[in-house]
């Protein structure tokens, strides 16, 4: 089973269009952090948050960490083909750091 | 600033031919990481290595894998006898901390290991 879950695991919409993808545990972790993957290459670090309710703001990139730590999202505003790639969240838990499965997300021109 | 490197960026091995996989961590990282990653998957933890040390490798199969990272050159990921289970991409991932919660791992652009 996986200690994070990401849904949707396939995402595919309109260019300029809005939306949110969701990173889910029982578990509480210390940290969490966001890569986007594209092919054939390896995860870029997008962020990382560490604060119970924490918002991060990265161009149209919005980041936030629920309250108790278990979960996070990331709401992406008119979304762009170059937004295309694989999301993985990434989360720390007793010194021990475990990825999710990933949002696979296709932006249409 | 060199990025984390890896190569060779393709690999094609026979079956039971042996695979190495080599990573050189950013400059400055003395903490390497290596995960797998199979078609539609994501990242599956292997080992964590510091110079000359193997901190944790219970992500890594029993037989056949082995990780070092000497004090100097590259660290290397050795697959032995290579089966067509064995293929999939395998990242590199370096950080500057010792493994604790909020550190930043920077990855490598990955080897893709294609078994025949």
């Amino acid at each position: 089973t996986q200690l994070l879950e990401q849904s949707p695991q396939f995402l595919s919409i309109q260019e300029g269009e809005n939306l949110t993808v969701y990173c889910n545990s029982s578990s509480v972790f210390s940290s969490l952090q966001w890569y986007r993957q594209e092919p054939g290459e390896g995860p870029v670090l997008l962020v990382t948050v560490v604060t119970g309710g924490e918002v991060k703001k990265l161009k149209r990139l919005t980041f936030q960490f629920g309250d108790a730590r278990k979960d996070s999202s990331l709401h992406i505003t008119a979304a762009q083909t170059g937004d295309t790639g694989l999301y993985l969240c990434a989360g720390w838990n007793n010194n021990d750091m475990r990825f999710g499965a990933g949002t696979r997300l296709t932006v249409k021109p | 600033n060199a990025g984390v490197m890896q190569n060779p960026r393709h690999l094609v091995r026979r079956r039971g031919q042996e695979a190495r996989l080599r990573c050189s961590p950013m400059k400055g990282h003395s903490h390497v990481y290596w995960y797998r990653q199979l078609p539609e998957e994501g990242l599956k933890f292997m080992v964590y290595l510091q110079k000359e040390n193997i901190i944790d490798e219970s992500g890594m199969p029993k037989e056949r894998f082995s990780a070092e990272f000497p004090k100097e050159g590259p660290s290397i990921l050795r697959i032995q006898q290579v089966v067509r289970g064995d293929s999939a991409a395998y990242f590199c991932a370096s950080s500057t901390q010792p493994r604790q919660g909020g550190y930043e791992q920077y990855f490598g652009p990955g080897t893709r290991l294609t078994v025949t």
